[in-house]
This record gives structure tokens, sequence and C-alpha cells, in this order.
């Protein structure tokens, strides 16, 4: 069975801040995907990174970076200096090649908020 | 490009009536659909997923059902609404095997 867990349920910063948001996840599946998505007050999921279980290679985009460790099996989320317009719900979520349907896995989700 | 439509977008509706949602996805063939309830704004259920017309997969049992009666069509139902079903459904599509999900606006439900 799979699993994602966030520990993290709410996180509060000021702007500018840095904030990493945690994602442990379990699998049976030798090959995976993991990915992270933003949800805003508006609902929609917003896809923000997909990485595969053979690329470990941390990722930049913007103020966004991703730093994936297979060996303590976690994937997490930092932003720099963090806007107000970060604030939204970030979800993790695992799928298995195996997986039928390549449904995702969610996690439980953190809150972030970021006060001006 | 493709595009995803959910409707409606909030409904409100009585316990015991029934429950037709609808998801259409244009600019692709053959996607793979899900269907997610949120409850209380986190944590995403899946509830069913479709990898082909007519075929239909349950995660969950549940009074609610799905239907795919077109390539790009994915219809949840109920016969008769619980308080419990109330949330906010999530529609999604991949293109295959591992892609990553594109999600539709919602439906926020209410059942009273």
């Amino acid at each position: 069975a799979q699993k994602v867990t966030q520990a993290q349920t709410e996180i509060s910063v000021v702007e500018k801040e840095d904030v990493t948001l945690d994602c442990v996840y379990e699998t049976r599946d030798t090959t995976y995907y993991l990915f992270w998505y933003k949800q805003p007050p508006s609902g929609e999921l917003v896809f923000l990174i997909r990485r595969n279980s053979f690329d470990e290679q941390n990722e930049i985009s913007g103020r966004y970076s991703w730093n994936f460790q297979k060996s303590t099996s976690s994937f997490n989320f930092t932003i720099t200096a963090s806007q107000v317009v970060d604030s939204a719900v970030y979800f993790c979520a695992l799928s298995g090649r195996e997986t039928s349907g390549s449904r995702l896995t969610f996690g439980e989700g953190t809150q972030l908020t970021v006060n001006p | 490009s493709q595009t995803i439509h959910q409707w409606p977008a909030t409904l409100v509706q009585p316990v015991g009536s029934p429950l037709s949602l609808e998801c259409t996805v244009e600019g692709t063939s053959n996607p793979n659909l899900y269907w997610y309830r949120q409850a209380a704004g986190r944590g995403l259920q899946l509830l069913f997923y479709s990898v082909g017309i007519g075929q239909i997969s349950s995660e969950v049992p549940q009074n609610l059902s799905a239907s795919r009666p077109q390539d790009r069509q994915f219809i949840l139902s109920s016969k008769k609404l619980l308080l419990s079903d109330s949330g906010f459904y999530l529609c999604a599509w991949t293109p295959g095997l591992a892609g990553k999900q594109f999600f539709g606006p919602g439906t926020r439900l209410t059942v009273l």
C-alpha cells in the first residue's frame, strides 16, 4: 500500500521568510512518481512538479525548490522569500508505475499562510 | 490545448435527493479520468477512476457511482444523497501512465 505523510498541518510565516514543507512517502513500487500540487482558496489544484524515482537531482524553479532524498523517502518543498500569494494548501502525492490507473495517493496537505 | 470542465460549480441538495455531476475533457483522447472528494477543505480521497469508456474502478464503497458514457465524459451519480456526501468534488485527467493529473475547477456540494 502507498502512503504519503505531510506532518505539518499548518504553517504560518511572515513575508520574505523561507519555508519548507515536508513530505514523507511509503511505497513498495520500484518505479514511482512524486508530485506537489498547490490549492489556492479558489479550490482548483495547480500542478507544481513531478519527479520520478530514478531522478534524485534537486530542482529549482524560481523561488521554488524541491529536495528528493530516496534514502529517507522524502520529497520536501521549499519556498524562498515567501509572498502573500503563496498562501494556499500544498499537497504532496505519489503514483506507482505498477499502480493500475495511475491513480495518485495524496497526503493530507499543509496549509501555508504567509502574512504581510 | 486541453481543458477540463466541471458543472455545476456549486450545488445544494436535500438529503435523499439524487445527484449528477458531470466532467468533460477537451483537446485530448482516451484520457484516464478520476473523481476525488475533499471533505472539510483537506485531504483528497479518490472515489473512482476510469481508463476507458465503460471501465470504472471504485476505490471506496459508498452510495456513489460513476459512469463514462463517452471517451471524454465522466459522470458521478447518486440515487440518494447522505449528509456525509457533502464536500468538494474534483475531476481530473491524465494522458497516460504516471502522467501528471490535471484537475478541473471542482463542484462544491452541500447536502442539507
